[in-house]
């Protein structure tokens, strides 16, 4: 069974400063990796994915993220954050072996961005 | 289309109270599942269905039912439900030709059992 720790409960950071959540797993398998975002009062939107190919994957609203098969890592980064990326951001991973994709979740890393 | 969409919003419950979280979709997804979210924890999975008459237990199934009579319809049942069931419940979605990073959630239900 695989499982995910979120290294951060909570990160804040100043407006345009750039911002690095930390996500590790663990799987006896090969993996797909996920980062999520919540807004608040909200479902979950899907910010980036690692399938296969390139370790550094681009998502959306300027996140990107590099996977590191040695080090079972998954960060998410961004260069300058807004105000509105003020969110729950939760990194998951799926086992490639399992046919249905069933998703494992970090606990989640609140991110407050201030001015 | 609605997308997934999930009802109630809101629902306060007493102990032993039952109830069902109604989860529908109009995207024709075969796979839908449901997740709860509790504080430190992200999301678990409760019971999941590859499709119509077809549901499998998730990673913290105890004290749910589900059933799957049509392809749209997902509901979640709580039985006799208990203070540790306060949690946000969110449905989620998918097509089965897509892979797992396709999927859609619902807005949630926010559930306090007293």
């Amino acid at each position: 069974a695989q499982s995910v720790t979120q290294l951060d409960s909570q990160v804040p950071v100043f407006e345009e400063a750039p911002v690095e959540l930390r996500c590790n797993y663990s799987s006896s398998v090969s993996v797909y990796l996920f980062w999520y975002v919540q807004y608040p009062n909200q479902g979950l939107q899907l910010l980036l994915k690692y399938l296969s190919g390139s370790t550094l994957v681009k998502g959306i609203n300027g996140f990107e993220a590099e996977f590191n098969k040695s080090q079972t890592s998954f960060h998410l980064r961004k260069p300058s954050v807004h105000i509105s990326d003020t969110a729950e951001y939760f990194c998951a991973v799926s086992e490639t072996t399992d046919s249905w994709g069933k998703l494992q979740f970090g606990a989640g890393t609140q991110v407050v961005v201030t001015p | 289309n609605a997308g997934v969409t999930q009802t109630p919003k809101f629902q306060v419950l007493k102990t032993g109270q039952s109830m069902t979280l109604q989860c529908a979709q109009d995207m024709n997804h075969e796979y839908m599942s449901w997740y709860r979210q509790d504080p430190g924890m992200g999301l678990r999975l409760i019971h999941y269905s590859v499709g119509a008459g077809i549901t499998d237990q998730g990673e913290v199934p105890n004290g749910y039912n589900v059933s799957r009579s049509t392809t749209e319809d997902f509901p979640l049942r709580l039985l006799s439900a208990a203070p540790s069931q306060t949690s946000v419940y969110f449905c989620a979605s998918r097509d089965r030709t897509s892979g797992v990073e396709t999927q859609y959630f619902g807005p949630g239900t926010r559930l306090l059992v007293l």
